[in-house]
């Protein structure tokens, strides 16, 4: 079956500074990734997410990548700010059921 | 709207008891699912649904069961605790293969 791993496990930056987190996945038919942020003690809350019939979006500060051919994804944030800590967690999905496979968790941390 | 409800908040419950999660959403959203959160680990589906009166089976479904009779509500049954089932349950549901809009979360812990 699929399978999702991200790196890494935690990161700490400074304030102001970028933070790149970046997943790979196993199932080549994978066609849905998003991007998660989960806050302490609450349910996970998409930030942004990519379909495989584009290789990169950005919204704002959040920025997300996509290469197929090495199937990689990965998360950009620029300019973090110290609201931005929290974890995130990457995933894929394939087919119409919606059936999410997630990475590990990233635990950012923005030192003010 | 108040998005994806979960209750309850937080159970303790027995080796070999039985209980279940409640989980409704008003947004109209025909697909629905259950994950499991364990310490620092990533979420793991549990069953899922695409419309009421139909269910599968997610990655982790031993020991679980599920039923989706209407549209709105879609509860998770632990039939006999056992400590494996430690976890937090969220449950999520959207509109078909889309942004997936996740509850508050349910803390269980088997003693």
């Amino acid at each position: 079956g699929e399978n999702v791993e991200q790196h890494p496990s935690t990161l700490s930056v400074q304030e102001g500074d970028s933070a790149v987190i970046k997943c790979t996945y196993s199932d080549s038919a994978s066609n849905y990734f998003p991007w998660y942020k989960q806050e302490l003690g609450k349910g996970p809350q998409l930030i942004i997410d990519i379909r495989s019939n584009v290789g990169e979006k950005k919204d704002q500060r959040i920025a997300v990548t996509l290469n197929k051919t090495a199937k990689h994804f990965s998360l950009h944030i620029t300019e973090t700010q110290p609201e931005d800590s929290a974890v995130y967690f990457c995933a894929a999905s394939k087919s119409n059921t919606g059936k999410l496979i997630f990475g590990q968790g990233t635990t950012l941390q923005v030192k003010p | 709207n108040a998005g994806v409800t979960q209750t309850p908040k937080f159970r303790i419950l027995k080796i070999g008891q039985s209980m279940t999660l409640q989980c409704a959403q008003d947004m109209n959203h025909n697909y629905m699912y259950w994950y499991r959160q364990d310490p620092g680990m990533g979420l793991k589906l549990i069953y899922y649904s695409v419309g009421a009166g139909i269910t599968d089976k997610g990655e982790v479904p031993n020991g679980y069961n599920v039923s989706r009779s209407t549209t709105e509500d879609f509860p998770l049954r632990l039939e006999l605790a056992a400590p494996s089932q430690t976890s937090v349950y969220f449950c999520a549901s959207s509109y078909s293969n889309n942004e997936q809009f996740f509850g508050p979360g349910t803390r269980l812990t088997v003693l």
